[in-house]
């Protein structure tokens, strides 16, 4: 079974400085990875997502992530941190399984808080 | 442009009673899907519907009942509500052809006591 694990409970970061929220995969084959993002009291919305490619993928509200085959990584980044990306982070592995359904499996999740 | 609707928001159930959770999405996707978030173990798939009239068991299926009532509903029925099912539920729905871009509702907030 495909899986992902993002091993930080919780990030602080101090606003204007870099950030990164780590992750690591699980999977045989290709993986497809993904981020996603959930604002209090809201669903989950899509930041970006590796497919195939560019090792480096660009995503929504200036945030990046980088894919790593070597150690089976797909970070996100932001090269300076708003308060307003205080929030839950969750990474995510296409599953396929059984007639060929596809499906997300995601990681625990990692708080993101920026300071001011 | 409405995206993935769920009703109700919140829901305060007593151990035994049943209930269901309307999702709607209007973007003419085929395939729907019903997660539960719990603190720590992040979103579980319950039941998922590749297209409308069919639908499949997740990792977490026990207690659950589903219905692709067309291809914008999705419902989720508890039959005998019980603790455990105390959970923030998630009613997502994506494009076919390899496409896994989700989008969610805006969740169910449901307690049972």
């Amino acid at each position: 079974a495909q899986s992902v694990a993002q091993p930080e409970d919780q990030v602080n970061v101090a606003e204007g400085n870099p950030l990164t929220v780590k992750c690591t995969y699980s999977v045989s084959g290709n993986p497809y990875l993904f981020w996603y993002v959930q604002y209090p009291n809201r669903g989950l919305q899509f930041l970006l997502k590796y497919i195939t490619g560019d090792n480096l993928v660009k995503g929504s509200y200036g945030f990046e992530a980088e894919f790593n085959k070597s150690q089976t990584s797909f970070h996100l980044k932001k090269p300076s941190a708003l308060v307003s990306d205080s929030a839950l982070y969750f990474c995510a592995v296409r599953e396929i399984w059984g007639q060929g359904a596809q499906k997300l499996v995601f990681g625990q999740g990692t708080r993101l808080t920026i300071n001011p | 442009n409405a995206g993935v609707t769920q009703t109700p928001k919140f829901q305060v159930l007593k151990t035994g009673q049943s209930m269901t959770l309307q999702c709607a999405q209007d973007m003419n996707h085929n395939s729907m899907y019903w997660y539960r978030q719990d603190p720590g173990m992040g979103l579980r798939l319950i039941y998922y519907s590749a297209s409308e009239g069919t639908t499949d068991k997740g990792e977490v299926p026990n207690g659950y009942n589903v219905s692709r009532l067309n291809k914008r509903e999705f419902s989720l029925r508890l039959e005998s509500a019980a603790p455990s099912q105390t959970s923030v539920y998630f009613c997502a729905s994506s494009s076919t052809g390899g496409n896994e871009k989700l989008f969610f509702g805006s969740g169910t907030q449901l307690s049972v006591l």
